[in-house]
Parts: C-alpha cells; sequence; structure tokens
C-alpha cells in the first residue's frame, strides 16, 4: 500500500501558485520523493523527484522538508491545463532494489480556476 | 521522440468473454509495465517486465490475466475471461531500465491507456 499522504483536493486561482503538501514520515534515508500526475484522459506524467536536497525544473519546485517526512510541490504560476490529479509517490518502491516499481495513493485533484 | 503507444483506445465486451491489449515501449527501453486503473483511485501495477523476462507480477490475477512480450519490445495483455471488475483502464509504460541494485531513478513513460468496460 502507498505510504503517502496527500489531501484529497484543491483549489488554485489561475495565475497563483499552487502547493501541494505530501506526508511520507516512513520515509528512509536513501530513498527519493516522486511526483507524478495525470491529466483527465492521459497517462500519468513525471514531474520531478528529491533527495534531500530542494529541486527545481521546468514543470515544478520540490521543497523537502529536513526530517524528509514531508515534501510540497510548487507550481508557481498554475495555468488551467495544470488542473490534474497530482501523486507523491509512495518513495519505498519508486527506485533501488524495488525495480522503479511505482505505488499510487489517491493522490490530490487540483483544480485551476480562472 | 515517439511516445508509449496502446491499442485499441477503447473496448466494450461482455461479462466472460475475452480481451487482448497491445503495448509498443519506447524504443530502446528495457522495462515495460502494465498497470490497472479503477474509477477514482490510483493506477496498480499488474506485472512489470525487465527486456522479456518478468520481474514482478505479484499483482497480476493469474487466474484470468496473462502478459507476454516475446522479443523484449512490445507487449500484450490479455483477460480471458473478463469480469466486471475488471472494468479500468488499462496503462502501459515504460523505462529505459529497471532500477536494481542502486537508489537512481529511472522515468516512466506512461501511454494513454486502454479504458476497457465489461458489461
Amino acid at each position: 500500500d502507498a505510504k503517502t499522504t496527500q489531501p484529497p483536493s484543491m483549489d488554485c486561482a489561475e495565475g497563483r501558485a499552487a502547493n501541494l503538501p505530501c506526508n511520507h514520515s516512513t520515509i528512509s534515508g536513501n530513498e527519493y520523493v516522486y511526483w507524478y500526475r495525470q491529466i483527465h484522459s492521459q497517462g500519468p506524467q513525471y514531474i520531478i523527484h528529491g533527495l534531500k536536497n530542494n529541486e527545481t525544473n521546468e514543470m515544478a519546485s520540490l521543497i523537502i522538508t529536513e526530517d524528509r517526512k514531508s515534501s510540497t510541490l510548487i507550481l508557481p504560476h498554475a495555468t488551467l491545463r495544470d488542473t490534474a490529479v497530482y501523486y507523491c509517490i509512495d518513495p519505498a518502491n519508486a527506485g533501488g532494489t524495488s525495480y522503479g516499481k511505482l505505488t499510487f495513493g489517491q493522490g490530490t485533484i487540483l483544480t485551476v480556476h480562472p | 521522440e515517439a511516445g508509449v503507444a496502446q491499442s485499441p483506445r477503447y473496448k466494450i465486451i461482455e461479462k466472460r468473454q475475452s480481451v487482448a491489449f497491445w503495448c509498443n515501449p519506447i524504443s530502446g527501453h528495457a522495462t515495460l509495465y502494465w498497470y490497472q486503473q479503477i474509477l477514482g483511485q490510483g493506477p496498480k501495477l499488474l506485472i512489470q517486465f525487465q527486456n522479456n523476462g518478468v520481474v514482478d507480477d505479484s499483482q497480476l490475477p493469474k487466474d484470468r490475466f496473462s502478459a507476454e512480450r516475446l522479443k523484449g519490445v512490445d507487449s500484450t495483455l490479455k483477460i480471458q475471461p473478463a469480469k466486471l471488475e475488471d472494468s479500468a483502464v488499462y496503462l502501459c509504460a515504460s523505462s529505459l531500465m529497471g532500477g536494481g541494485g542502486s537508489y537512481s531513478y529511472n522515468e516512466q513513460f506512461f501511454g494513454p491507456g486502454t479504458r476497457l468496460t465489461v458489461l
């Protein structure tokens, strides 16, 4: 079962930052935190991953707490096209000797409105 | 680069019938995954191939589901016979490698899925 906890839904105004939290209190020292999103009627899409340091790419930023038990995905300027389900992936099964298995939870439904 | 291709996109069958789904991964990707996504839930891994060998099929209902990847490239997933609870989207994904032995990450690329409705 997934070892992450996310709010079931969030709203965000277009152009504002969307901050999506995730708790992963059982994470161990070598496990990455991964985020994927799934737009309606499409397959999931990789967004970002991180281990200890904050990460940023062209899609989003990932802020990981110092104890690594929680993280926040930040979409700095949300657009209507960012409306999707956002999954914080169970880090225990996302790499290493687990052969890259992804264990998805329910995710957070982010709705960006005009 | 071309993405993961799946067909058909939609399929409607009666219960107890058989159905097959096809997946062509991104060229050069060694690892192929089949996921089942029931409405309102996250995807659940059914089976994972590394080249043409099965790495993980612990959640595949083997009494009715089967999958193969004979030449280590494309793959088929079959359900025989189908039940009402098999109604779901079946997603195929591929990645360059499957990890194993280190905590390196490899991104999974997903296809659009096949929506199966069992009546």
